[in-house]
């Protein structure tokens, strides 16, 4: 089945700075790829995704790209405030009929130091 | 637009007491639906999902169980709990949009077995 990893599992920036995080998947076949954010107690909201047929996806200060030969894909955030510290997590899944069963990563709390 | 509902938001329970968790999606039709479980400070683990009334597939087996008596609502049960049942428990929902589906995730319920 699929794999995903995701690093770094802590990060902490200075408001104003870029966060980057990182992600790999192990199956080829793999064609969605979800960000999440999850902020304390709260369910996983989605704050941007990505199809294999694009290289990158941007949204305001939010920006993900993915290299499907070496299969990994990150997010991007830039310019970053207080209020982006919270969990994220990357997603990879299988484009399949019946239902789409998401593999998470393992998290990475971002902490935004003002 | 679609909500999605859970609830209770937080229970503590004893060990071998039932369990039932329940999800409503509000705003859409025919929904797949899932059941995640988030361990303190790790990833999402999916249980179970379902791509439409009395349909169950089971990821991990375990002493829970799900059903689908309506097409929105989807319940997270058990006969006994275990210590190692506690968590957050997250409910899901997706459509078919190009191709391949978007989950969005309710707010959660917090579980605690004493």
């Amino acid at each position: 089945g699929e794999n995903v990893e995701q690093h770094p599992s802590t990060l902490s920036v200075q408001e104003g700075d870029s966060a980057v995080i990182k992600c790999t998947y192990s199956d080829s076949a793999s064609n969605y790829f979800p960000w999440y954010k999850q902020e304390l107690g709260k369910g996983p909201q989605l704050i941007i995704d990505i199809r294999s047929n694009v290289g990158e996806k941007k949204d305001q200060r939010i920006a993900v790209t993915l290299n499907k030969t070496a299969k990994h894909f990150s997010l991007h955030i830039t310019e970053t405030q207080p209020e982006d510290s919270a969990v994220y997590f990357c997603a990879a899944s299988i484009d399949q009929t019946g239902a789409n069963n998401l593999f998470f990563g393992t998290g990475t709390r971002l902490t935004v130091i003002p | 637009s679609q909500t999605i509902h859970q609830w209770p938001a937080t229970l503590v329970q004893p060990v071998g007491s039932p369990l039932s968790l329940e999800c409503t999606v509000e705003g859409t039709s025919n929904p797949n639906l899932y059941w995640y479980r988030q361990a303190a400070g790790r990833g999402l683990q999916l249980l179970f999902y379902s791509v439409g009334i009395g349909q169950i597939s089971s990821e991990v087996p375990q002493n829970l169980s799900a059903s689908r008596p309506q097409d929105r609502q989807f319940i997270l049960s058990s006969k006994k709990l275990l210590l190692s049942d506690s968590g957050f428990y997250l409910c899901a929902w997706s459509v078919l949009g190009l191709g391949v589906e978007t989950q969005y995730f309710g707010p959660g319920t917090r579980l605690l077995v004493l």
